[in-house]
């Protein structure tokens, strides 16, 4: 069962430099979520979808864009990194209230 | 404001010493509360849902309960493999935004 997948699992950038973070999940749900999570900050959600073709900002946005292009799929696009952005982004879907997370994709921005 | 508040940071335990993980939350009506496991280089697992004050739910060694103000994560008599990182969460009622705390590392020596 593979669940939710993010790739890539690492990612080094320069500052300036553009990303697209994928994300898939098998398990039919509606709703896909990307969260961001840094050391003594928990993790902090960006950007929200509750069904294919909607998507909502979260608590941190800014510097980021989304597109739910299908009901598996959800990535996250940083149009030009800073070193702000470097943290573990994980991928979660959900159903009935319980999230199922990715493994992450571990990102450091130069 | 929503906030969830997880105690201790960190904690170190012996194998088979029992003890506690504390979460304290306020949110404006209370959809539920999640218990999730992370280990390192992974996304979060699902542990438990509790969902109204006086609920329990065990799994293994685990147990969580909840009141109005707190959940609890027991640990009884711990294995160096329940060491993980603990994640809890909050979703307020009519919304879709979970609140996560920072963690409570545990770890537990052989």
């Amino acid at each position: 069962n593979a669940g939710v997948t993010q790739t890539p699992k690492f990612q080094v950038l320069k500052t300036g430099q553009s990303m697209t973070l994928q994300c898939a999940q098998d398990m039919n749900h509606n709703s896909m979520y990307w969260y961001r999570q840094d050391p003594g900050m928990g993790l902090r959600l960006i950007y929200y979808s509750a069904s294919e073709g909607t998507t909502d900002k979260g608590e941190v946005p800014n510097g980021y864009n989304v597109s739910r292009l299908n009901k598996r799929e959800f990535s996250l696009r940083l149009e030009s990194a800073a070193p702000s952005q470097t943290s573990v982004y994980f991928c979660a879907s959900s159903e009935e209230g319980l999230l199922h997370f990715g493994n992450g994709t571990r990102l450091t921005v130069t | 404001e929503d906030q969830v508040t997880q105690s201790p940071e960190a904690l170190r335990l012996q194998e088979g010493e029992s003890s506690s993980l504390n979460c304290s939350y306020t949110v404006s009506g209370l959809r539920g509360l999640f218990w999730y496991r992370q280990d390192p280089g992974k996304g979060p697992e699902f542990l438990f849902t509790l969902y109204s004050a006086g609920e329990e739910k065990e799994k293994e060694r685990l147990k969580a309960t909840l009141t109005k103000k707190e959940s609890f994560l027991h640990i009884t008599a711990p294995k160096p493999e329940d060491s993980a990182t603990y994640l809890c969460a909050v979703q307020a009622a009519g919304t879709y935004k979970y609140i996560f705390g920072t963690g409570t590392r545990l770890k537990v020596l052989a």
